[in-house]
């Protein structure tokens, strides 16, 4: 299986601030069809997950241009520019390129 | 509007069996893949498995750790997916999930919850 490793598994921080999500992968994400499956997902408290992010960098539909992917083959980010609190909760990375399709442990961001 | 609505969870003892349901709507069921996820209280989801669509055949695919125990299916007449689990164990216990795939993982239920105990 392909290993997602996530970091930090949280962060404290001040409405406004911005910051950074890093998840790496065991192995390349780019698939056959050179697309690469890496998505990032938010889990508010009580919900059910979120995608916001689909194809390392392609924001879904309503989602702020507050939050933007990157990254290729292994090595992804996700950054939060000028938190607000309705960015709170867990985010997740999850990759959709190797079956069986995994997730990263999260990453909880929390107000300081 | 896409809507997933997961029911058929509750309390089963170990080694006993449940089926989940997952009712779509909004959307044109056929045309779509359908993966069940789940996640136990407080930690990472866990994809679990998904069937294809009808262009591809309806065919499904399993992660390791449940295969052979658990068994996706869909009904196509009544827009309903289900997920047959069977020798259930507490490590099963956890939050369930449906999501519709074409563009997956963009749409998920509100999960139904499944706890294995005696």
């Amino acid at each position: 299986d392909v290993v997602m490793t996530q970091t930090p598994p949280s962060l404290s921080v001040a409405i406004g601030q911005s910051v950074s999500i890093s998840c790496k992968s065991s192995q390349s994400l780019v698939a056959s069809d050179k697309n690469t499956y890496l998505n990032w997902l938010l889990q508010s408290p009580g919900r059910s997950p979120k995608r916001l992010i689909y194809q390392v960098s392609k924001l879904d539909s309503g989602v702020p241009d507050r939050f933007s992917g990157s990254g290729s083959e292994k090595d992804f980010t996700l950054k939060i520019s000028r938190v607000e609190a309705e960015d709170l909760g867990v985010y997740y990375c999850l990759q959709g390129t190797h079956l069986p399709y995994t997730f990263g442990a999260g990453t909880k961001l929390e107000l300081k | 509007e896409v809507k997933l609505l997961e029911s058929g969870g509750g309390l089963v003892q170990p080694g006993g069996s449940m089926r989940l349901s997952c009712a779509a709507s909004g959307f044109t069921f056929t045309d779509f893949y359908m993966y069940w996820i789940r996640q136990p209280a407080g930690k990472a989801p866990e994809w679990l498995g998904f069937i294809r669509n009808k262009a591809n055949g309806y065919t499904t695919e399993y992660n390791p750790s449940v295969k052979g125990r658990f068994t996706i299916s869909r009904d196509n007449t009544q827009n309903m997916l289900y997920l047959q689990m069977n020798t259930l164990r507490a490590e099963d216990t956890a939050t369930y999930y449906c999501a519709r795939g074409g563009g997956p993982f963009a749409y998920w239920g509100q999960g139904t919850l499944v706890t294995v105990s005696s």
